[in-house]
């Protein structure tokens, strides 16, 4: 069966450089939602998308925008990158059914900020 | 601030042995309590999802209880086996918007 495919698998950066981290959704998945992990710290919620618009927002950066486009694909845009940045990113997807929508992870992206 | 607590922090048992987990959760605005199972270098698989007070949900030798009253959640394995060694962790949903918060997980080591 189709997974979530997150790219890259692993991303090194220098600080204030730029990153874009690519989530592709299970086929017929119309929500996506982003999670970061620190080290030693637990998966903190950052965005979600439902049919290309925003459904939900939370411990998200300025500096870090996100979008889900028309093919329900999303981009997580991460500028001046910071030391503390360096995490694993998640990407889930679920398709909403009305009723409790269980999200599959894709198996994240590395981010090391040097 | 909404907190989701799991303990213990890490287990090791032997192979064969039952064992179980907590998760705690905020009992005030509950919309649904999820278990993951993550093994290393691998997308964490969604075990459970539960919603109503009294649920208990199966899957082979795991079993997962929830009361939403008091706010917590466990999970039983039943007859460990090597290849349940992994991270279980539990995640909190506070509304329908599907917003996650999850717990620090449980990493289970079994031993032959």
């Amino acid at each position: 069966a189709a997974g979530v495919i997150q790219s890259p698998r692993h991303l090194i950066k220098e600080k204030r450089e730029t990153a874009t981290l690519k989530c592709y959704p299970i086929p017929r998945h119309d929500t996506v939602y982003w999670y970061q992990q620190g080290p030693g710290q637990d998966p903190q919620f950052l965005i979600s998308f439902y049919e290309k618009m925003q459904s939900d927002k939370g411990s998200i950066p300025d500096r870090f925008s996100a979008q889900q486009f028309s093919d329900y694909h999303s981009e997580l845009n991460m500028s001046s990158l910071e030391l503390g940045d360096s995490a694993l990113y998640f990407c889930a997807s679920s398709i909403r059914t009305g009723g409790i929508d269980e999200q599959f992870f894709g198996p994240g992206t590395r981010l090391t900020v040097l | 601030i909404l907190n989701v607590e799991q303990s213990p922090q890490s287990l090791h048992v032997q192979e064969g042995d039952s064992t179980n987990f907590t998760c705690s959760f905020p009992s005030s605005n509950f919309y649904a309590l999820h278990w993951y199972r993550w093994e290393t270098a691998k997308s964490p698989e969604a075990l459970f999802v539960m919603t109503l007070n009294g649920d208990e949900k199966k899957k082979g030798r795991i079993s997962a209880t929830l009361n939403t009253k008091e706010g917590y959640s466990y999970l039983y394995i039943k007859g460990s086996q090597p290849e349940d060694s992994a991270t279980y962790l539990c995640a909190f949903s506070p509304s329908n918007t599907g917003k996650l918060i999850f717990g620090q997980g449980t990493t289970l080591q079994v031993k032959p």
